[in-house]
């Protein structure tokens, strides 16, 4: 199993508050990935990045921020979280773009109230 | 723009069955990927197989069998013989070379009863 850890696994937060996920990898891989699972909409992609300090959009980032300074931590934060960001969130490695394999971490439960 | 269809939202089998799960994509670009992965109930996401547009060989790993057909933008997913533990929700992707995201279908839940 690929090294992924997510933290925290499971959070309540309220409305209007910052939060932040993280995950980390010990493969080394150069890509992470945020994705989000929601009833009926499968995973979608909210954020990615391709190398330390190197991020780009996904096609569901609005209210998401990422941050990578080090190849092993991709964070997540949402500035101000709102109920529709209410989801599981998955993060994802993969050593390049051409097609290889992701590798998703075990997930992060996140309820806003 | 890339799609994948899951059109079974839930299936449920009585254990030993064989049962196939559908998948149908869409892509225009001729160099593409394919995926299937299981989630569980306990929440992970665990990789299952990976093909490229290039090979149609159909793929066997002991209960588990694809099927990848290009004229009908098919990649179908068989368990043979099923067993309770393989109840979860399966999932279908494509990703296209160069591009940065796999596109998910909106998941199969498979169900085993003993």
């Amino acid at each position: 199993d690929a090294g992924i850890t997510q933290s925290p696994r499971h959070k309540v937060t309220e409305t209007g508050t910052p939060v932040t996920l993280r995950c980390h990898q010990t493969e080394n891989h150069r890509y992470m990935y945020w994705y989000r699972q929601d009833p009926g909409h499968g995973l979608r992609l909210i954020h990615y990045s391709y190398g330390v300090k190197d991020t780009d959009k996904g096609e569901v980032s609005d209210g998401y921020s990422v941050s990578r300074s080090k190849t092993e931590d991709f964070l997540l934060t949402l500035e101000s979280a709102t109920s529709s960001q209410t989801s599981v969130y998955f993060c994802a490695i993969s050593e390049s773009f051409l097609g290889e394999t992701q590798y998703f971490g075990p997930g992060t439960r996140l309820l806003v109230l | 723009a890339q799609k994948v269809t899951q059109a079974q939202t839930e299936i449920s089998v009585v254990e030993k069955e064989d049962v196939t799960l559908d998948c149908v994509y869409e892509t225009r670009d001729t160099t593409y990927y394919l995926f299937w992965y299981k989630q569980p109930p306990s929440g992970e996401l665990v990789f299952l197989i990976r093909r490229n547009s290039f090979d149609e060989q159909n793929e066997i790993s002991g209960r588990y069998s694809w099927n990848f057909q290009k004229s009908t933008s098919s990649f179908n997913f068989t368990i043979t013989a099923s067993q309770v533990v393989d109840s979860a929700v399966y999932f279908c992707a494509l990703s296209l070379r160069g591009a940065q995201k796999l596109v998910f279908g909106q998941g199969t839940r498979l169900t085993i009863n003993p």
